[in-house]
């Protein structure tokens, strides 16, 4: 058990939908990263937030947003969702220029 | 921009033996580390081992060791005594040191390893 914690583990909807990933760090990690994980791209980085403020910004869509709430949980925001929004969604946390330690990870299925 | 390459899209590994899997990078920076996760049938990323460029010293924890060479770009991964848990893709990740703020892993595109009993 890595201590993040991922909600829900198995989240299965329509296309033109909107979902919310939620993601609590391990104690006392101020960072927080969103990665997703499919098939034809493989583990890419969406996003990290450090303290609630954005710190960095990878290959994310605009349909998709995240925040980072003042007790340190962060939500992703999927919209409009579309068949190859399908993918593993991880958070990971880590403390200042510490190691990344993942959640479960939530597996979204659009159909 | 950096990339990591992991030529080994799959490998297999007698029980007990001893396997390498490898990994090599591509970055202009001279500070940085390096990690092997392992995702095993569950799919939670577990991070193995890390290595920090600065560091000549290749790490080591318990079965699971590196072999670091800074100037070719090549970062193995060595498991000793292969155990059935050790079935899993493995992937090998890169960050930056010196870009303060962000934080993100460039990722593998894994190396599936099987164990034969």
């Amino acid at each position: 058990d890595s201590g993040v914690t991922q909600t829900p583990k198995h989240l299965i909807t329509a296309t033109g939908q909107r979902v919310t990933l939620r993601c609590s760090p391990r104690s006392g990690d101020l960072s927080v990263y969103w990665y997703q994980q499919s098939l034809d791209q493989g583990l890419q980085f969406l996003i990290q937030y450090y303290n609630g403020e954005e710190r960095a910004k990878g290959n994310i869509l605009e349909r998709f947003s995240a925040q980072q709430f003042p007790d340190l949980h962060s939500e992703l925001n999927l919209s409009s969702l579309e068949l190859g929004d399908s993918a593993l969604y991880f958070c990971a946390s880590s403390a200042l220029r510490g190691p990344q330690f993942f959640g479960p990870g939530t597996r979204l299925t659009v159909l | 921009a950096q990339t990591v390459t992991q030529s080994q899209p799959e490998m297999s590994v007698q029980e007990a033996e001893t396997v390498t899997l490898s990994c090599t990078y591509d970055t202009s920076e001279s500070d940085y580390y390096l990690f092997w996760y392992k995702q095993p049938p569950s799919r939670q990323m577990i991070l193995v081992i890390r290595q920090e460029a600065y560091k000549q010293q290749n790490a080591t924890e318990n079965r699971f060791s590196v072999n670091f060479q800074k100037a070719a770009k090549s970062f193995s991964l060595k498991i000793s005594d292969s155990q059935l848990g050790d079935a899993a893709m493995y992937f090998c990740a890169y960050r930056s040191r010196t870009n303060f703020g962000n934080e993100k892993l460039t990722f593998g595109t894994g190396t599936r390893l099987t164990i034969i009993p």
